[in-house]
């Protein structure tokens, strides 16, 4: 079985422009979370979804915006980039929210540098 | 952003050598989770604990959800090269106080192993 397909996997922005990242849940799976992993630090929780809804939004500026599509992907999109942008865009996708079925399960990520 | 503290913030130990780290925080947690995260990619979910005092293994890693819901522990038992990584707590706070099912990252342990 597939796990969590993220992409692009690498990508280059310059200051003011945006990006949109892709996230493809595990199959079955019904709820996914960005994160955001700066160099050097743990992940820090951005949006969750569950059933195409926002269920959860992180301590994040409005130019992070996300949504969770009928087959339950998600697109994450960040406006205005700033130099403070760049790092690790992680999704992680898990069977629900709650106890015994909200474990994560990550992708690889998307690495975004913004100069 | 809000990490919890994890200890040591890095080991380098010996081959064959058993492993502790731990999490700890001034709030409760309903779920613990561990992982290992590789240079270059996203972290990978090593052991889920639900329940205060419980005492879960996953081959030579063992981990166990603190009594007070404060804090938890891993144990890595006879490293081996393979082992090296940065390990990950997280901790899922009652939706009550978040209210949403996020998950609060460590500061990580970046563990080395010499063979």
């Amino acid at each position: 079985d597939a796990g969590v397909t993220q992409s692009p996997t690498h990508l280059i922005k310059t200051r003011g422009q945006h990006v949109t990242l892709r996230c493809s849940p595990i199959s079955g799976h019904k709820s996914v979370s960005w994160y955001q992993q700066v160099l050097g630090q743990g992940p820090q929780f951005i949006f969750q979804y569950y059933e195409k809804e926002e269920r959860g939004r992180g301590n994040f500026p409005d130019r992070f915006s996300a949504r969770q599509f009928p087959n339950y992907s998600s697109e994450l999109n960040v406006n205005a980039l700033l130099l403070g942008d760049s790092a690790l865009y992680l999704c992680a996708s898990s069977l629900g929210q709650g106890m015994n079925t909200g474990e994560l399960f990550f992708g690889e990520g998307s690495r975004l540098t913004v100069l | 952003g809000q990490q919890l503290n994890q200890s040591p913030q890095s080991m380098f130990i010996q081959e064959g050598e058993d492993v502790s780290m731990n999490c700890t925080s001034s709030s409760i947690f309903n779920t613990w989770l561990w992982y290992k995260q590789d240079p270059g990619e996203g972290p990978v979910l090593l052991i889920a604990l639900y329940k205060a005092g419980e005492l879960t293994s996953n081959g030579r890693l063992t981990a166990q959800f603190g009594i007070t819901r404060k804090d938890s522990f891993l144990n890595i038992s006879a490293s081996i090269p393979s082992d090296v990584g940065i390990y990950f707590c997280a901790g899922q706070p009652p939706l009550l106080t978040s209210g949403t099912y996020k998950y609060i990252f460590g500061t990580g342990t970046r563990l080395k192993v010499l063979a």
